[in-house]
């Protein structure tokens, strides 16, 4: 069955240093792949996806997520965090049906705190 | 941009009671979701329509029932609340990927 990981439920980062969430996902066929933030009381926010080509995607707000498929891994980076990027983060899997439609597999997300 | 817009940002309700969460996207998307957000829990999928009077049950249908009668209304019913709903609900659509999300509706069923 297909399934979404962040092992990581909450991170602790001071506000300059390099970040990293991880993610790994379990699906049998080549993934869609994408990360979300959440902001406290706001709906989800596309950072970054993944369909196919390069396997290191440049995201918005300075974010980046490198695709491996032999890890089964989807690891969001960014080189300095700001104290704006507390929030949850949310990896997710697309899995698209013969249909045409689609639905979204989503992790349990990484609370991420930036001290200053 | 895509903007999808849900009715409520907070609703109480009361045990029994029926209660509709309403939806409405303006990008002409063919699919539209439910989900229902919980801590530690991340994003389940309760319904989702790709046409109008279209539906498909997602992974936690139990207790709720949808309706699409236009394209860019999807709404979320709950048949008989019970406290085990409280939840904060999100919507989405899409034409094919990636979602994009309304800001939610925090119920409270007391």
């Amino acid at each position: 069955a297909q399934s979404v990981t962040q092992p990581d439920i909450h991170i602790t980062v001071s506000e300059g240093a390099s970040l990293e969430l991880r993610c790994n996902y379990s699906y049998g066929a080549t993934p869609y792949l994408f990360w979300y933030v959440q902001s406290p009381g706001q709906g989800l926010q596309l950072l970054l996806k993944y369909f196919s080509g390069d396997t290191l995607v440049q995201g918005i707000k300075g974010f980046e997520a490198e695709f491996k498929r032999s890890q089964s891994s989807f690891n969001l980076r960014k080189p300095s965090v700001h104290w704006s990027d507390a929030a949850e983060y949310f990896c997710a899997v697309g899995i698209m049906f013969s249909g045409g439609y689609n639905k979204l597999i989503f992790g349990a997300g990484t609370r991420l705190a930036v001290h200053p | 941009d895509v903007k999808v817009t849900q009715s409520s940002r907070y609703l109480v309700k009361r045990t029994g009671e029926k209660v509709f969460l309403e939806c409405v996207q303006d990008m002409d998307h063919e699919n539209m979701f439910w989900y229902r957000q919980d801590p530690g829990l991340g994003l389940r999928l309760i319904y989702f329509s790709y046409d109008v009077k279209m539906k498909e049950k997602g992974d936690i249908p139990e207790g709720y029932s949808v309706s699409r009668e236009k394209k860019e209304r999807f709404s979320l019913i709950l048949e008989s609340a019970s406290t085990n709903q409280t939840s904060m609900y999100l919507c989405a659509s899409s034409f094919s990927q990636p979602q994009h999300f309304g800001d939610g509706t925090r119920l409270s069923i007391l």
